[in-house]
């Protein structure tokens, strides 16, 4: 079946220091492309999304870039903070979609 | 902004019982998504729905069923409760049309035992 693979499944980073997830999807048809990021306890909450006609988005310290040949997309989150502590999913799909298995990112003081 | 609203945040059933998650979602969306979440595995999709008496298996529909009489309201229903269905279940919702993302409500915790 259709799935999508996420990388790292953890991630350690020194606060100011940037990170990426990335993420890979096996069904073309699949046009959009969001991040969510989930705290503990809490719900998922969309970050960031793109749309297959586009191959790059940014909004402030987040950017998501998509590569469509490659079936292959990637969050990049710059001058972390604490507060972006969190688990983060990848999907792909339309109006369905299908998530990633997770990233859990620490960022440390 | 929109509301997500899940019925329980934690639930405890015994195995073989009848279970219900109700969801509402005060939007008028008219997609609406029922997935479980488990450690590892991210977020599975059980069933979803486009409209109202209408459903669609997801990746892992077996033991579950849904109901979608309104257009605000996805029930989820466990037909005879078992202990692997012990998980998170996470209710979502979205406009129809291209790149709409989907709304979480904040989860039913729900332990089978």
């Amino acid at each position: 079946g259709e799935n999508v693979e996420q990388h790292p499944s953890t991630l350690s980073v020194q606060e100011g220091d940037s990170a990426v997830i990335k993420c890979t999807y096996s069904d073309s048809a699949s046009n959009y492309f969001p991040w969510y990021k989930q705290e503990l306890g809490k719900r998922p909450q969309l970050i960031i999304d793109i749309r297959s006609n586009v191959g790059e988005k940014k909004d402030q310290r987040i950017a998501v870039t998509l590569n469509k040949t490659a079936k292959h997309f990637s969050l990049h989150i710059t001058e972390t903070q604490p507060e972006d502590s969190a688990v983060y999913f990848c999907a792909a799909g339309t109006d369905k979609l299908i998530f990633g298995t997770g990233t859990r990112l620490q960022v440390f003081p | 902004d929109v509301k997500v609203t899940q019925s329980s945040r934690y639930l405890v059933k015994r195995t073989g019982e009848k279970v219900f998650l109700e969801c509402v979602q005060d939007m008028d969306h008219e997609n609406m998504f029922w997935y479980r979440q488990d450690p590892g595995l991210g977020l599975r999709l059980i069933y979803f729905s486009y409209d109202v008496k209408m459903k669609e298996k997801g990746d892992i529909p077996e033991g579950y069923s849904v109901s979608r009489e309104k257009k605000e309201r996805f029930s989820l229903i466990l037909e005879s409760a078992s202990t692997n269905q012990t998980s998170m279940y996470l209710c979502a919702s979205s406009p129809t049309g291209w790149g709409q993302p989907q709304h979480f409500g904040d989860g039913t915790r729900l332990s089978i035992l």
